[in-house]
C-alpha cells in the first residue's frame, strides 16, 4: 500500500542554516515522489518531482531532495533558509494501479519557521 | 499562479445543507482531481475526471459527487452537510491524468468550506 511519513511536524531553522524535512515512502509500485509547499492561505506548489533517473532532484528556489531506495526515502533539503521559505511543506507519492497512478497520496505535513 | 480557478474562495453553511464547489482546470489539461485537506485527516484524494469521465475514486463520501463538464471545469458537489465536512477543498488539474503516466498536478487555491 502507498504511504508517506514525515518526521517531525514542526521543523524551526536559523536564516541562513541547512534545512533538512524528512520523509520515507512505502509503495508497491516504482514510486513517483513529489514535494509541494503551502503557504498561509494558498494552494500547493509544486517544488521538485522524481520519477526516474537522476537521483537527485533539483527543483524551485534552490531546494533538492534525493530518492534514497535502500531507505525509502526522499528527504527535502536547501542549504541557506530564508524567511520566505516558512511554510508548510508536504510530500507526496503517487498511487498504485489498484487506486490510479494519478492519486497523490500526502504525508500529514511539516510546518518551517525560519528565525532571524 | 498556477492557472487552476476555484470559486468560491470562502463559504459557510449550515449542517444539513447543500454546496457547489467549482474548479477551471489550467488551459489544456484533460484531467480535474479534488482533495480535501482537514486537521484531523490531512490531505485526502476525492476522485479524479478525465475527460469528463470518472478515472479514480478515492475516500470520497456517498453524500459528495463530482462531474466535469464538456468545457472542462468541474464542480464538487456536498450535500446533508456535516459539522465535520468544514475543510479546505482543493482542486488540481494536469495534462492527461490516463492509465499508467503520472503527470504533475497543479492546485488551485482551494475553497474553504465552514459548516455552522
Amino acid at each position: 500500500a502507498q504511504s508517506v511519513t514525515q518526521l517531525g511536524s514542526h521543523v524551526s531553522v536559523s536564516e541562513g542554516a541547512l534545512v533538512l524535512l524528512r520523509c520515507n515512502y512505502s509503495s508497491s509500485v516504482p514510486p513517483y515522489l513529489f514535494w509541494y509547499v503551502q503557504y498561509p492561505n494558498q494552494g500547493l506548489q509544486l517544488l521538485l518531482k522524481y520519477t526516474t533517473g537522476a537521483t537527485l532532484v533539483k527543483g524551485i528556489n534552490g531546494f533538492e531532495a534525493e530518492f534514497k531506495k535502500s531507505e525509502t526515502s526522499f528527504h527535502l533539503t536547501k542549504p541557506s533558509a530564508h524567511m520566505s521559505d516558512a511554510a508548510e511543506y508536504f510530500c507526496a507519492v503517487r498511487g498504485s494501479r489498484v487506486g490510479g497512478y494519478n492519486k497523490l497520496i500526502f504525508g500529514a505535513g511539516t510546518r518551517l519557521a525560519v528565525h532571524p | 499562479d498556477s492557472g487552476v480557478t476555484q470559486t468560491p474562495k470562502h463559504l459557510i453553511t449550515a449542517t444539513g445543507q447543500r454546496v457547489t464547489l467549482r474548479c477551471s482546470p489550467r488551459s489544456g489539461d484533460l484531467s480535474v482531481y479534488w482533495y480535501q485537506q482537514s486537521l484531523d485527516q490531512g490531505l485526502q484524494f476525492l476522485i479524479q475526471y478525465y475527460n469528463g469521465e470518472e478515472r479514480a475514486k478515492g475516500n470520497i463520501l456517498e453524500r459528495f459527487s463530482a462531474q466535469q463538464f464538456p468545457d472542462l471545469h468541474s464542480e464538487l458537489n456536498l450535500s446533508s452537510l456535516e459539522l465535520g465536512d468544514s475543510a479546505l477543498y482543493f482542486c488540481a488539474s494536469s495534462a492527461q491524468g490516463t492509465s499508467g503516466r503520472t503527470d504533475t498536478q497543479y492546485f488551485g487555491p482551494g475553497t474553504r468550506l465552514t459548516v455552522l
